[in-house]
């Protein structure tokens, strides 16, 4: 069975920073692309990042770059978002998917709420 | 970036009575591979996404078949044959041809 198990999310002050991790199992993690979507409170979805399964392209949605970076370790079957800066308009709760054109599989998230 | 536009954004439905989505995309889905990376997801309350359908039409595994997808270029549909009860919640379609990855703003379907 496909698991998404995501962990790290907290309160943190403005200018801040977290580090997300998902671990994956139930599937061969790297032989998939993986995806960060994000949900702020009462809102849609938002594609935040994704990368494939090497590691070595990553993309990322503007609002977000410079700020965040995507990775993983595929010896750990765990994907990681580490972001940086972190501003009021990131709090969310943040999800993991398996998949880098569309997402069969996701998390059941991990909430980042960003206020002083 | 491809914006998603969604139809109607609420939609009151009888059980039992169908109920169509509209997602229209700014720019067309069809990738430089031939395919057309469009997908549906359902979030019910409390729940995370769900994928039920993949490139327009494909049925992801365990999703009923009263869920089905349509559609080319820019324009595409969702339709539940018959709407039941657990189908109750957030549908979103997703582009997957482009970066950035882009949702439609949601559709909210609801029991009359």
């Amino acid at each position: 069975e496909v698991q998404l198990v995501e962990s790290g999310g907290n309160l943190v002050q403005p200018g801040g920073s977290l580090r997300l991790s998902c671990a994956a199992s139930g599937f061969t993690f790297s032989s998939y692309w993986m995806s960060w979507v994000r949900q702020a409170p009462g809102k849609g979805l938002e594609w935040v990042a994704n990368l494939n399964q090497d590691g070595n392209e990553k993309h990322y949605v503007d609002s977000v770059k410079g700020r965040f970076t995507i990775s993983r370790d595929n010896a750990k079957n765990t994907l990681y978002l580490q972001m940086n800066s972190l501003r009021a308009e990131d709090t969310a709760l943040y999800y993991c998917a398996r998949g880098g054109l569309w997402c069969p599989y996701w998390g059941q998230g991990t909430l980042v709420t960003v206020s002083s | 970036d491809i914006v998603m536009t969604q139809t109607p954004l609420s939609s009151p439905v009888t059980l039992g009575q169908p109920a169509s989505i509209s997602c229209r995309s700014s720019q067309s889905l069809v990738h430089s591979d031939g395919n057309t990376y469009l997908s549906w997801l359902q979030q019910r309350p409390g729940q995370p996404p769900r994928l039920l359908i993949y490139k327009i039409s494909n049925r992801f595994s365990g999703v009923p078949d009263r869920f089905s997808g349509s559609g080319a270029g820019t324009d595409f549909t969702l339709k539940i044959s018959r709407v039941e009860a657990e189908d109750v919640g957030v549908y979103y379609c997703m582009q997957g041809t482009q970066f950035p990855r882009t949702f439609g703003q949601g559709t909210k379907v609801e029991i009359k």
